[in-house]
């Protein structure tokens, strides 16, 4: 069955250009989140979005740091001007409604800011 | 600040062994526990939970136990497969939400197979 997508799989871009990385949740499901995962450590939480709900983005790091959610379905993160502490793997998770529900997440997507 | 960890980053175990991989959470509040696998190059899957009215419960080779007690999770993984070599990650809920809708993660142990 269809699981969370994300795209590109391998992004490397030069210090200071903006990328784009996009998540595709299971269809249905109300709750996304985004996650970055640094080499060799956890999940750090970015941002959740929830059905029609204000984003929660208390995890973003700087105002360089944004996403989108349009339709209810895909979301956008984008990060600018990026920096070189910005390469890590960007994880999304997608669950039917948040809560409890289990988190399915996507292979991510590795940035690489040289 | 509370959060969520790991006694041991790295953890080798002979193929056929059990295994047992730790974690502390200083979290009182935490009412949902949740462990992960990552393997290399994929995103984490889910392989078990449990709540905080149990203290155990079991899948298929895995086993959870919570002692509320010390604050301590374990994942336990019975007659160990190569493919059980992963970065296993627990996970912790705070039921008055905030930041992933309530959800902590710890950094990860490493599980290596041995043959």
């Amino acid at each position: 069955g269809a699981g969370v997508s994300q795209s590109p799989s391998n992004k490397v871009t030069e210090k200071g250009k903006d990328v784009e990385l996009r998540c595709d949740p299971i269809s249905g499901h109300t709750a996304l989140y985004w996650y970055r995962q640094s080499l060799g450590q956890g999940l750090e939480f970015l941002i959740y979005f929830q059905g029609n709900s204000a984003p929660d983005k208390s995890g973003l790091p700087s105002d360089r740091f944004s996403a989108e959610r349009t339709g209810g379905s895909v979301s956008t993160l984008t990060i600018q001007r990026t920096q070189q502490e910005d390469s890590a793997v960007y994880l999304c998770a997608s669950s039917s409604s948040g809560g409890l529900e289990t988190q399915y997440f996507g292979p991510g997507t590795r940035l690489l800011v040289l | 600040g509370e959060s969520v960890g790991l006694h041991l980053p790295t953890l080798s175990v002979q193929e056929g062994d059990n295994s047992i991989i730790n974690c502390a959470y200083s979290n009182s509040a935490s009412d949902y526990f949740i462990w992960y696998k990552q393997e290399s190059g994929k995103g984490p899957q889910f392989i078990i939970d449990i709540r905080s009215n149990m203290d155990k419960r079991q899948g298929q080779r895995v086993t959870v136990l919570l002692n509320k007690t010390v604050k301590h999770l374990s994942l336990q993984i019975a007659a160990t497969q190569p493919g059980d070599s992963a970065v296993y990650f627990c996970a912790e809920k705070d039921p008055s939400g905030g930041g992933a809708d309530g959800l902590t993660f710890g950094k990860g142990t490493h599980l290596i197979i041995q043959p």
